[in-house]
């Protein structure tokens, strides 16, 4: 079953606002990434995190690994209609196999 | 970059029938490759990982004996559905990582209809 809690399910924003979403889970990751999903496609990697702390920018786009491990956040400025999808949060467990596993999604729908 | 490519993109087949769906690294070699079902509106749901030349780890719930993942190179793995039924119509999505603890870059997914 799902290990990742990812929230907002959904978000309804106008342009040029910004956005923020995350994941929290109970078991420890090594590795937090961040993807965009278009419908009909592969998810794409946005931002990969690899150290408890770090804070990444990708354009527009910047994203945290918690210093406890057990959490990620997302954030959008600016916000343009190309940001429309769903973005996922997905992690390499600590334990185990190395599992990519993911998180439930944040739907972002943008009114011009 | 990073390319995976998958391959078909989309499928119909016939119950009973057996679908192989390819998915490939093309300018990396993936120590570690991961296979998807996707259903619609739902995030991505693990079925297996797989080694190049291991055995395939799958997820609880995940019948080997109708997906047989081999990954015979480290460049390509491959997801075989047998006996196909309607009900494993679904949305598969694989993704390849160089080694441990690297970024996972995913295919552009095979949109599979067993009628």
């Amino acid at each position: 079953g799902q290990q990742l809690n990812q929230s907002p399910q959904s978000m309804f924003i106008q342009e040029g606002e910004d956005v923020s979403m995350n994941c929290t889970s109970s078991s420890i990751f090594n590795t937090w990434l961040w993807y965009k999903q278009d419908p009909g496609e592969g998810p794409v990697l946005l931002i990969a995190l690899y150290k408890a702390g770090e804070l990444t920018s990708n354009g527009r786009l910047t994203a945290q690994f918690g210093i406890t491990r057990k959490d990620s956040f997302l954030n959008i400025s600016a916000s343009i209609p190309s940001d429309v999808g769903i973005y996922f949060c997905a992690g390499f467990l600590i334990q185990g196999a190395q599992k990519l596993v993911f998180g439930q999604g944040t739907r972002l729908t943008i009114n011009p | 970059g990073a390319v995976v490519s998958q391959h078909p993109s989309r499928v119909i087949c016939k119950s009973g029938t057996s679908v192989k769906i390819e998915c490939r690294s093309l300018d990396f070699q993936a120590t570690t490759m991961f296979w998807y079902r996707q259903f619609p509106k739902q995030s991505l749901m693990l079925m297996a990982t797989s080694n190049e030349g291991s055995k395939a780890t799958y997820e609880q719930g995940v019948e080997k004996d109708k997906f047989l993942i081999n990954h015979a190179s480290l460049t390509l793995s491959t997801l075989t559905v047998t006996s196909a039924h309607p009900e494993d119509s679904s949305f598969y999505i694989c993704s390849a990582r160089r080694q441990l603890n690297t970024e996972a870059f995913f295919g552009q997914g095979t949109r599979l209809t067993v009628v």
